[in-house]
């Protein structure tokens, strides 16, 4: 049973550029969340999918947009890039059709922005 | 902030001691769960507490939660130079929409000297 796989793995982007990272969740799951992680710090909410809808957000600007597929895989989307992005952008997978659930987190993508 | 935030930020041991972390959070919560990360990497899922529970072990990991004190606390027993990872607490306070959005601590560094 394969658990969270996110792509890439590292990243190197130009200020102003676009990224799309990509997450396909734990079987079974049919909730994703993606998570920002400064260097030092631990993880921030940005959003998250489910039913292929955003259903929550965090408090990140709208260059942060997102996409879930109806296999339950994600995209996020980062336009406009600002050195300030440069992160471990994690993607959890849930199910939240119930409550007290155990959120898996992938490996992460690191990005850099220069 | 519903934020948790673990004590001590950093923690140095000698293998076959004992460590124990501490989460405190700020609002009513559904459950907490203690992840662990390697040098940057992905979030590894340890263990996940309900509310209305008052301690659960897994392996070597010991967890207890007083939601009086609105704290946890994590206990790895006979610590190996292979716990040396950094450790967070991630609360759910989940209510309808926002069901599995996790609020992250700054984490503790745990180093453990063989």
């Amino acid at each position: 049973d394969a658990g969270v796989t996110q792509s890439p793995t590292h990243l190197i982007k130009t200020r102003g550029q676009q990224v799309t990272l990509r997450c396909s969740p734990k079987s079974g799951h049919d909730t994703v969340s993606w998570y920002q992680q400064a260097l030092g710090q631990g993880p921030q909410f940005i959003f998250q999918y489910y039913e292929e809808e955003e259903r929550q957000r965090g408090n990140f600007p709208d260059r942060f947009s997102g996409h879930q597929f109806p296999n339950y895989s994600s995209e996020l989307n980062v336009n406009a890039l600002l050195l300030g992005d440069s992160a471990l952008y994690l993607c959890a997978s849930s199910t939240t059709r119930t409550m007290n659930t155990e959120a898996f987190f992938g490996q992460g993508t690191r990005l850099t922005v220069v | 902030s519903q934020q948790g935030e673990e004590d001590p930020q950093a923690l140095s041991i000698q293998e076959g001691e004992n460590a124990t972390m501490n989460c405190s959070y700020k609002t009513s919560i559904n459950n907490l769960q203690w992840y662990r990360q390697n040098s940057g990497r992905g979030l590894v899922h340890l263990i996940l507490i309900r509310s209305n529970e008052r301690e659960k072990h897994s392996g070597r990991l010991r967890v207890t939660l007083d939601t009086s004190k609105k704290s946890s606390s994590l206990l790895i027993t006979a610590s190996r130079a292979a716990d040396t990872a950094s450790y967070f607490c991630a609360t759910d306070a989940s209510r309808g929409s926002t069901l599995g959005r996790l609020y992250f601590g700054r984490g503790t560094q745990l180093t453990v000297w063989p």
